[in-house]
């Protein structure tokens, strides 16, 4: 069965500080990656996604997430956060074929303090 | 504009009740989802569908039903057989079950409160 793992349940930054959160998977074939961005109120959006190619990809308000197979890891990235970043995220995985479905992760929520 | 409406927005019901979540898609996408949100725990999903008239049950869809009579509705009815309907739910759509570039589009959620 396809799994998702994201270690960090909560996390707390300043303004400018990096940002690294964690997304591993559990799935035997092919794959495609999401990170999802839920913000207070609102409904949840695509960040950023996956499906081949080039294993670093570039997001929406300048994340980046890169695919690294060998140790089945998806880690989202930000080099500066802003306080508008305050949000919970989500990483997800597919496999390919019509029988595939999407599984999330329990999220992570980022607080960025100014 | 194109999305998904889910309706209603808020929700009471007493325990014993079965209440019927509505979602509406006019996006065109031929699959459509339920997860259910609860804090720590993520979404989880209870049923899909792909395409009309046909739908399988998620990871959780003890207590659930749905149907898939229209192409851009796809309503969730929680019964009273589900043990802890209090939640968060949430309906998406994606253009094509199992597509390599599908990514899933949101509604805004309803949020159910048994009493």
């Amino acid at each position: 069965a396809q799994s998702v793992s994201q270690h960090n349940h909560h996390v707390i930054l300043s303004e400018a500080a990096s940002l690294e959160l964690g997304c591993n998977y559990s799935y035997g074939g092919t794959v495609n990656l999401f990170w999802y961005v839920q913000y207070p109120g609102q409904h949840l959006q695509l960040l950023l996604k996956y499906f081949s190619g080039d294993p670093l990809v570039k997001g929406i308000k300048g994340f980046e997430a890169e695919f690294i197979k060998s140790k089945f890891s998806f880690n989202l990235r930000k080099p500066s956060v802003q306080w508008s970043d305050t949000a919970e995220y989500f990483c997800a995985v597919s496999g390919f074929g019509t029988a595939s479905k999407l599984t999330f992760g329990t999220g992570t929520r980022l607080q960025v303090t100014l | 504009d194109g999305g998904i409406t889910q309706s209603p927005k808020y929700l009471f019901r007493k325990e014993g009740q079965n209440v019927t979540l509505s979602c509406e898609q006019n996006l065109n996408h031929d699959a459509m989802y339920w997860y259910r949100q609860d804090p720590g725990q993520g979404l989880r999903l209870i049923y899909y569908s792909q395409i009309v008239n046909d739908f399988q049950k998620g990871d959780i869809a003890e207590g659930y039903s749905v149907s898939r009579e229209k192409k851009e509705s796809f309503p969730l009815t929680v019964t009273s057989a589900q043990k802890n309907p209090t939640a968060f739910y949430l309906c998406a759509s994606r253009y094509r079950q199992g597509a390599a570039t599908g990514e899933l589009f949101f509604g805004e959620g309803s949020r159910l409160t048994v009493l």
